[in-house]
């Protein structure tokens, strides 16, 4: 059974430092790769993807994929108490590109 | 994401009821998926539309039947509810089925009396 692991959380960091948020999936055949943010009371915003090994930059977001150790994060730098959040993590597989969700992390970001 | 919409928004139903969820979406996509958030669990993928044709009916009990009249639409039907089906109810939609970024609707908070 495909399986999506994040830390159980929560998660709290004081504003302007890096928040590391990390996920790991259990199938190698694993191809695309989602953080989605989601607030309370809200549906998942998607905030960031990667599809290959290394990093990707978008504003205060990178998202690190390591396809041999089957890990992907997420980092946000500078962060603000607005990315106070529940992250998701979602792994895609397959032709019909399946996507697997992790339970999710709760960040806190403290003024 | 106004990109996907989903009425209505908040329903609460009997368990004799019959009742539909509606899903729209004005991106050009040509997937389209109903998801279950339930608290304390992982979102949990019911059903996958390509093209108006199912491609994907994941284990889901038969009192949820869903609907893809054409590729903006989808409806998720509802009768003889039990109250742990209470959730929030969530269609995405996507360029395709391949591996293709999901943008979500605002949902529809269900809860079954």
């Amino acid at each position: 059974q495909k399986e999506v692991e994040q830390n159980s959380g929560p998660l709290s960091v004081p504003e302007g430092a890096i928040a590391s948020l990390n996920c790991t999936y259990s199938d190698r055949g694993s191809q695309s790769f989602f953080w989605y943010r989601q607030y309370s009371g809200k549906s998942p915003e998607l905030i960031m993807f990667i599809y290959s090994n290394g990093d990707k930059e978008d504003g205060r977001f990178t998202a690190q994929l390591n396809k041999a150790s089957q890990y992907v994060s997420l980092l946000i730098r500078d962060s603000q108490p607005s990315d106070s959040a529940t992250y998701l993590c979602a792994v895609g597989t397959g032709a019909n590109s399946k996507l697997t969700f992790g339970k999710g992390i709760t960040l806190s970001v403290r003024p | 994401e106004t990109g996907v919409t989903q009425t209505p928004r908040h329903l609460v139903m009997g368990m004799t009821n019959k009742k539909s969820l509606k899903c729209e979406q004005h991106l050009g996509h040509n997937a389209m998926y109903w998801y279950k958030q339930s608290a304390k669990k992982p979102l949990e993928l019911m059903f996958v539309y390509s093209l108006e044709e199912r491609v994907e009916n994941n284990s889901v009990p038969s009192r949820f039947s869903p609907e893809c009249p054409n590729s903006s639409h989808l409806f998720l039907h509802l009768h003889t509810l039990q109250p742990e089906d209470s959730a929030l109810y969530l269609c995405a939609s996507s360029l395709g089925l391949a591996v293709y970024e999901q943008y979500f609707g605002p949902g529809t908070r269900l809860t079954v009396t």
